[in-house]
């Protein structure tokens, strides 16, 4: 058990639709980091939360917002899905801003029909 | 572009033999290299790093070894053991970037025989 909580560990939803994936880190930790893993691809870095504020961007689409809220749990929220959104989005953790190693949640599996 | 490559997407091995899982990156930036394994339905584990400073690192039945001139780095497992069978990452960070997020090679699937 690494210590990150994300939930839910399924959602199905359809196309057009908006969802709100959660994240709590594991106790102590500041960053967040949020990646998507898409089928055939390896885990793709989409942002990172370091106490609350906006620390680093990657390939987040427009679409895709995230926040990190005052007790350090993050969501990351998907709108006007589309089919290709369709994949397993991590969270992980880290003590400080760079710390390493960063600690994965065991993910959450979307799926747009 | 791919700047971290697994460019074997699978391995199997005899129970008790040597796994070698090799990983090239292309971006000379990168200054810190990690490995993490998943099992299906949970999320990467951390197994090992190395720093660029090092060329190798040892913990355990795990080494990892960094060869900078070819930017290459491969990850030892001995023995091998049949708990040892799921995916194993790659991962590098630019630390100087100052966001320490983490480039992924597409994995290597490891299967321990016994």
């Amino acid at each position: 058990d690494s210590g990150v909580t994300q939930t839910p560990k399924h959602l199905i939803t359809a196309t057009g639709q908006r969802v709100t994936l959660r994240c709590s880190p594991r106790s102590g930790d500041l960053s967040v980091y949020w990646y998507q893993q898409s089928l055939d691809q390896g885990l793709q870095f989409l942002i990172q939360y370091y106490n609350g504020e906006e620390r680093a961007k990657g390939n987040i689409l427009e679409r895709f917002s995230a926040q990190q809220f005052p007790d350090l749990h993050s969501e990351l929220n998907l709108s006007s899905l589309e089919l290709g959104d369709s994949a397993l989005y991590f969270c992980a953790s880290s003590v400080a801003a760079g710390g390493q190693p960063q600690h994965f949640g065991d993910g959450t599996r979307l799926s747009i029909l | 572009d791919q700047q971290v490559k697994q460019n074997s997407p699978s391995l199997s091995v005899q129970e008790g033999r040597i796994s070698i899982l090799n990983c090239d990156y292309t971006n000379s930036m990168f200054d810190y290299f990690l490995w993490y394994k998943k099992y299906p339905a949970e999320g990467p584990t951390f197994l090992i790093s190395i720093s660029s400073i090092k060329d190798k690192n040892e913990d355990g039945r795990f080494t990892v070894f960094l060869n900078k001139s070819a930017k290459h780095l491969s990850l030892h497992i001995v023995p091998s053991q049949p708990g040892d069978s799921a995916v194993y990452f790659c991962a590098a960070s630019d630390t100087g970037a100052g966001s320490y997020q983490l480039t992924f090679g597409k994995g290597t699937k490891l299967s321990v025989i016994p």
